[in-house]
């Protein structure tokens, strides 16, 4: 298994520009989520998903917009990038109800000048 | 999700053990204490997780105080590998996320 996929993993974006951060997992997990790091900050739930089809917002959503089409794929996309949201993304999926670890993907670092 | 309080850095040597501290002090009776650690530019790492008693696995121990309102993560014996931010949270029986405070950096001296 690759486990949690993301592309890409650097990206610059001028300011007002628009992206999606893809995110990929191949171990059918239902729970799926984004977060955001800061320089020197722990991380902050954006959006958060618990199966094909829904989603739901986390503790810092403004700016952003998600999809869940499919059990695997999970992205996260940016319409009108600003430099507050320069940070590293990270995503993660986790298992059934009952099992409580997150895998965390490698991360995509967001620059936005 | 209930705040934890964690120390911003910690050292130790290698081969030795090392204790991080964790306290949170308005945990409600159904939060679970979690750990994850996070390597260098690397996401994080699930270390472990309890409710009520203390709990070993093959990374490390995790003892929580009887009154739950303190725990306490242990790394048996400190590789430079384990150079990292340890995270404690806690999470609710029914909450879907994960709340990161700021963590404790732990650096290991050869």
């Amino acid at each position: 298994n690759a486990g949690v996929t993301q592309t890409p993993k650097f990206r610059i974006l001028k300011i007002g520009q628009s992206m999606t951060l893809q995110c990929t997992q191949d171990m059918n997990h239902n729970y799926m989520y984004w977060y955001r790091q800061d320089p020197g900050m722990g991380l902050k739930l954006i959006y958060y998903s618990v199966g094909a089809g829904i989603t739901d917002k986390g503790e810092v959503p403004n700016g952003y917009n998600v999809s869940r089409s499919t059990t695997e794929d999970f992205p996260l996309r940016l319409e009108l990038a600003a430099p507050s949201q320069t940070s590293v993304y990270f995503c993660a999926s986790r298992g059934q109800l009952n099992t409580y670890e997150q895998y965390f993907g490698p991360g995509t670092r967001l620059t936005v000048t | 999700d209930a705040k934890t309080t964690q120390p911003n850095s910690m050292e130790s040597n290698e081969e030795e053990p090392v204790h991080l501290p964790c306290n949170h002090s308005t945990i409600s009776g159904t939060d679970y204490i979690h750990w994850y650690r996070q390597l260098p530019s690397q996401g994080p790492e699930y270390v472990i997780h309890g409710l009520t008693s203390n709990v070993n696995n093959r990374m490390a121990s995790l003892a929580i105080a009887e009154d739950r309102k303190s725990s306490t993560l242990i790394l048996h014996r400190a590789t430079l590998r384990d150079a990292a931010v340890y995270y404690c949270i806690l999470r609710g029986n029914a909450g879907n996320m994960l709340t990161f405070g700021g963590g404790t950096r732990l650096m290991v001296k050869p």
